[in-house]
């Protein structure tokens, strides 16, 4: 079955500074890949998805994430961060049946002023 | 506008009662999911229902129950039979390769 790994539960950042959320996955077969937020008592918004075609994919917010098969890895990055990016992340993964979608534990981020 | 709806936003159950947890979408999905959400273990799969009148259980069935009688609705049952249910629950609806979340329900069982 196919699995996610995030690294890192916390990752702080500083406004303005890079922000980068690491993602590996397995899978036994393509998988379709996905990195969802979520702010406190909410539920999760689709911040952008993989399936086929170009591996840098761009999303919501000015975040983007590259999919790289060689390493398993999707991570997400955005170049710039706003206080309001503050939030838990979320990496996801499921086959091309999309019944089974797996969460990562999430990564809380923290930017601060 | 289109969406799921979750209801209640914050339950509040004795420890031994069965609690039902509210899911509505006008989406027209015909996929409806259960999740369940504890801090630092991301969210773990409860059941799902694919098509009315059919549902699979997921990872963390075990004291849980659902119903899909019709397409809009996808109620969840905690039944006292869950050990530990104090949790923040999410619905979700597909289309395609695309979940849409409710803003789910947390649950508190004291």
């Amino acid at each position: 079955a196919q699995s996610v790994t995030q690294l890192g539960s916390h990752v702080s950042v500083s406004e303005g500074a890079l922000v980068l959320l690491r993602c590996n996955y397995s899978s036994s077969v393509p998988p379709y890949l996905f990195w969802y937020v979520q702010y406190p008592n909410q539920g999760l918004q689709l911040l952008l998805k993989y399936t086929t075609g170009a591996t840098l994919v761009k999303g919501i917010n000015g975040f983007e994430a590259e999919f790289k098969k060689s390493e398993t890895s999707f991570h997400l990055t955005k170049p710039s961060a706003h206080m309001s990016d503050a939030a838990e992340y979320f990496c996801a993964v499921s086959l091309y049946n999309n019944n089974d979608m797996r969460f990562g534990a999430g990564t809380r981020l923290t930017v601060k002023p | 506008d289109g969406g799921i709806t979750q209801s209640p936003k914050y339950l509040f159950r004795k420890e031994g009662q069965n609690v039902t947890l509210s899911c509505e979408q006008n989406l027209n999905h015909d996929a409806m999911y259960w999740y369940r959400q504890d801090p630092g273990q991301g969210l773990r799969l409860i059941y799902y229902s694919q098509i009315v009148n059919d549902f699979q259980k997921g990872d963390i069935a075990e004291g849980y129950s659902v119903s899909r009688e019709k397409k809009e609705s996808f109620p969840l049952t905690v039944t006292s039979a869950q050990k530990n249910p104090t949790a923040f629950y999410l619905c979700a609806s597909r289309a395609g390769t695309g979940y849409t979340f409710g803003s789910g329900t947390r649950l508190t069982v004291v």
